[in-house]
Order: structure tokens, then sequence, then C-alpha cells
């Protein structure tokens, strides 16, 4: 079985540009969460969407978007950039029901703005 | 608002020795807590979960960890590091209300092992 693949790994741009990130969960999985990951702030939850509804979502500003697709695959975007969105951005898949919290992570799209 | 409190960014453990990992949590309503591991460059791997079914929870890799209410502590227990368990580890707390997949994580615990 597939794990949760993000694209891209790596990726460098600079400051005002806009990023588009995707995850494709594993199969069968509905739930999609996004987190970003900073040495100083820690883990820190973006947003989840689950069947193509956002369903929660943290204290991120506007420029912080994102979709889910019919198919569970999510993209993230990021308007505007600044410095302070360097992070590693991590995807999560789960099923959404009954195992509440039981995440698959991706291993990540590293940011970097200059 | 739920939080977990993670007590020691670092710790050093020599192989062959006790680890344990200290997280205490914080939530007005049953909590449902987890432990990640995060290897380099990797994402997140969830070890072990409590869900109010047993107090004792058992994991992966040797891992276990015993939810305390009078505590509130969900501290991380292996009676034997391995050279392998070198990693970081995060508790994580979430609202045990199904359908929410919303995560709280502590600010992690770096393990390295002493060979």
């Amino acid at each position: 079985k597939a794990g949760v693949t993000q694209t891209p790994r790596y990726l460098i741009k600079t400051r005002g540009q806009q990023v588009t990130l995707s995850c494709s969960p594993i199969s069968g999985h509905r739930s999609v969460s996004w987190y970003q990951q900073t040495p100083g702030q820690g883990l820190q939850f973006l947003f989840e969407y689950f069947s193509e509804t956002q369903r929660n979502k943290g204290n991120f500003p506007g420029r912080f978007s994102g979709r889910q697709f019919s198919n569970s695959r999510s993209e993230m975007n990021v308007s505007t950039l600044e410095l302070g969105d360097s992070a590693l951005y991590l995807c999560a898949s789960s099923l959404g029901s009954s195992n509440a919290g039981e995440l698959f992570f991706g291993e990540g799209s590293r940011l970097t703005v200059l | 608002a739920q939080s977990v409190t993670q007590l020691g960014s670092h710790v050093s453990v020599s192989e062959g020795a006790l680890v344990l990992l200290r997280c205490n949590y914080s939530s007005s309503v049953p909590p449902y807590l987890f432990w990640y591991v995060q290897y380099p460059n990797q994402g997140l791997q969830l070890l072990l979960k409590y869900t109010s079914a047993a107090t004792l929870v058992k994991g992966i890799n040797g891992f276990e960890a015993e939810f305390k209410k009078s505590e509130t502590s969900f501290h991380l227990t292996k009676p034997s590091a391995h050279m392998s368990d070198a990693a970081e580890y995060f508790c994580a707390v979430s609202d045990a209300n199904f359908g929410n997949e919303k995560l709280t994580f502590g600010t992690g615990t770096r393990l390295t092992i002493i060979p």
C-alpha cells in the first residue's frame, strides 16, 4: 500500500511569490491535514479537509489556503510569500472517522523563501 | 484549549538504558493522546495512542506509555534503548471526538543514544 506522497519535496521561492504544494493520501483515506513545522514554532496545524470540505482550520492568515479534490488528493497554496513561511510542510491522511488522530504523514515539502 | 507539554527538549541515554520521555497534557474533555516519532528528513510516524480503552498502551518498536489522569501525564518509556531509537519524539493531543483530526503537538524531545 503506497504511503502519503508529497510533491515537490524541496523548493525555493522568493518573497512575494506564491507556491502550491500537493499531497496524495493513502488510498481509501478521506481526510487530509496539513501542518507547518519550523524550529521556532514546532508543528502547527494549518487545516483539515474531509470529503472536499474544510473541516478544521488553524490560526494562519488568509494567505494560506487549501482544497481537496474528489479523489481525496489535496493542495495547499501560500500566496505573497514571506521569509517566515520557510518551513517543512507536512501532509497527513487518515480515514477521518473512528480513528481520530491516527495520522499517516508524508515526508514533507521543504519550502525555502529567499 | 488543549495542550501538551514535553519536559526536556533533549534527552541522552546510553545504549541499553531506560528511555523516559515526559509529556503532560491539559484538556477540558477526555483526551486522545499520541506519541509520534520523526526520523531525520522524514515525516512523523505513529508510535502509540491512548483512547481510554486501557491506561497502559503498547506501541511499536518496544515503546509503551501510561496514561495517568491524576498526574495528567502520558510519559513514553522503553526498557532498553537501541541506536535506532535516535530521533525526535512528539506528544500530541486531540479531542475525543470522532471526526476531529486536529492534533496539537508538543515541542518535541530529541533523543540521542550514546554508544
